[in-house]
């Protein structure tokens, strides 16, 4: 199946500073990606879709200045969380389709942030 | 809203029985796949059947689109198959609805 890579695997970043994640798809082209948070003992929640080359498309009650993505190129999102609160620490995980047609999604391994 | 519904929540097995994990979807599908969550988080691709059964070792899954069910089955269980297991449901270019997620524990 297509792999993506998703870093950093672990962050612990102060109240206030901003943290970038990275979510790539190491061997194919995907045109759109999706971001996911998911909380202790819980499901995942889809946050986002992002499309490359445009404007992400934000879930209800997914503060889009909190939360920006950036999808510049075919095989790379990103999604920085701005002026971090201890209530955003949480697993953020992404995924991708491998093409267009195909709806199968692969996943990073995620990423889980601690603000102190 | 979709909603994608897991079943049962908890299941506590010793190794070697059987096991049957539902997931119920309110909505058509052209995705439904399922997921082991590893103790690190990752989600590791199970199946990927939004119709008809496929089969990987002890494990397979049917889905009828129909009825909008589906269901994991996994036998001769192992302790290595503890963890959670999530159906999720996607209807489209849109991302995946996920269930709550089946905690299964195998005990030796």
């Amino acid at each position: 199946g297509a792999v993506v890579s998703q870093h950093p695997s672990r962050v612990i970043c102060k109240s206030g500073t901003s943290v970038k994640i990275e979510c790539r798809s190491l061997d194919f082209q995907a045109t759109t990606m999706f971001w996911y948070r998911q909380f202790p003992k819980q499901s995942l929640m889809l946050m986002a879709t992002s499309n490359e080359g445009s404007k992400a498309t934000y879930e209800q009650g997914v503060e889009k200045d909190k939360f920006l993505i950036n999808h510049a190129s075919l095989t790379l999102s990103t999604l920085t969380v701005t002026s971090a609160h201890p209530e955003d620490s949480s697993f953020y995980i992404c995924s991708a389709r491998d093409r267009d047609g195909n709806t199968e999604a692969f996943f990073g391994q995620g990423t889980r942030l601690t603000v102190v | 809203g979709i909603q994608v519904e897991q079943s049962p929540p908890d299941l506590i097995l010793q190794e070697g029985a059987n096991s049957t994990l539902r997931c119920n979807f309110s909505d058509s599908v052209n995705n439904l796949q399922w997921f082991h969550q590893n103790p690190w988080g990752q989600l590791i691709n199970l199946f990927y059947i939004p119709s008809g059964t496929k089969q990987n070792g002890r494990l397979s899954a049917t889905t009828v689109a129909t009825e909008r069910y589906s269901l994991l089955y996994i036998s001769s269980s192992q302790t290595t198959d503890s963890g959670v297991y999530f159906c999720g449901r996607g209807g489209g270019a849109d991302g995946l609805t996920f269930g709550k997620g089946t905690h299964l524990i195998i005990q030796p």
